[in-house]
């Protein structure tokens, strides 16, 4: 079956331009993850989805960071007056469950650059 | 707050040698569990295996092998007669058992490199 998906596989951004990235989970999967790898941070956990539960946002950097599941399936962040410092390749991934015991299924990524 | 540790950054070896990526742990959680992902220059994050804190018993998967000691916090893998399609950058992860624990924490990874 299709595994996750992630749109689109690379944006070239403006600093202080807003941005979206859009993550399809495998069809089914109730738990969504995003994280973000970079150079200097490796990869760090952002924020976690678990059905119509209240997400655990603890990762996101900062405010002008955000993040919304629809439906419980597609999963969008958003990026608003982007830093050159937000220039990473930003991962999502899916879980059949919410147990750590599940493995976490990563899509392709988003390499987002700020120039 | 959890913790992983992988303290080589780069290895490089011939093909044909065996070895061995070393990762340590910090967690507070009783239950928990610990993988090591591949991710091959293409970029994608492949899954090798999961452990869970309550099962120490040594696994082998073909060239691959894992050997996990909760005495030392460790959670070690092997490639045994390494290959050049084994060059990659290898994560080790540490996750909690349930609901926003299960979110994973990485290390910085292991590039390795195998030579013909």
């Amino acid at each position: 079956g299709a595994g996750v998906s992630q749109s689109p596989s690379n944006k070239v951004t403006e600093k202080g331009k807003d941005v979206e990235l859009r993550c399809d989970p495998i069809s089914g999967h109730t738990a969504l993850y995003w994280y973000r790898q970079s150079l200097g941070q490796g990869l760090e956990f952002l924020i976690y989805f678990q059905g119509n539960s209240a997400p655990d946002k603890s990762g996101l950097p900062s405010d002008r960071f955000s993040a919304e599941r629809t439906g419980g399936s597609v999963s969008t962040l958003t990026i608003q007056r982007t830093q050159q410092e937000d220039s990473a390749v930003y991962l999502c991934a899916s879980s059949s469950r919410t147990s750590g015991r599940d493995e976490q299924f990563f899509g392709p990524g988003t390499r987002l650059t700020v120039l | 707050a959890q913790k992983v540790t992988q303290a080589q950054t780069e290895i490089s070896v011939v093909e044909k040698e065996d070895v061995t990526l070393d990762c340590v742990y910090e967690t507070r959680d009783t239950t928990y569990y610990l993988f090591w992902y591949k991710q091959p220059p293409s970029g994608e994050l492949v899954f090798l295996i999961r452990r869970n804190s309550f099962d120490e018993q040594n696994e082998i998967s073909g060239r691959y092998s894992w050997n996990f000691q909760k005495s030392t916090s460790s959670f070690n893998f092997t490639i045994t007669a390494s290959q050049v399609v084994d060059s990659a950058v290898y994560f080790c992860a540490l996750s909690g058992y349930t609901g926003a624990n299960s979110k994973l924490t990485f290390g910085k990874g292991i590039t390795l490199s195998v030579r013909p």
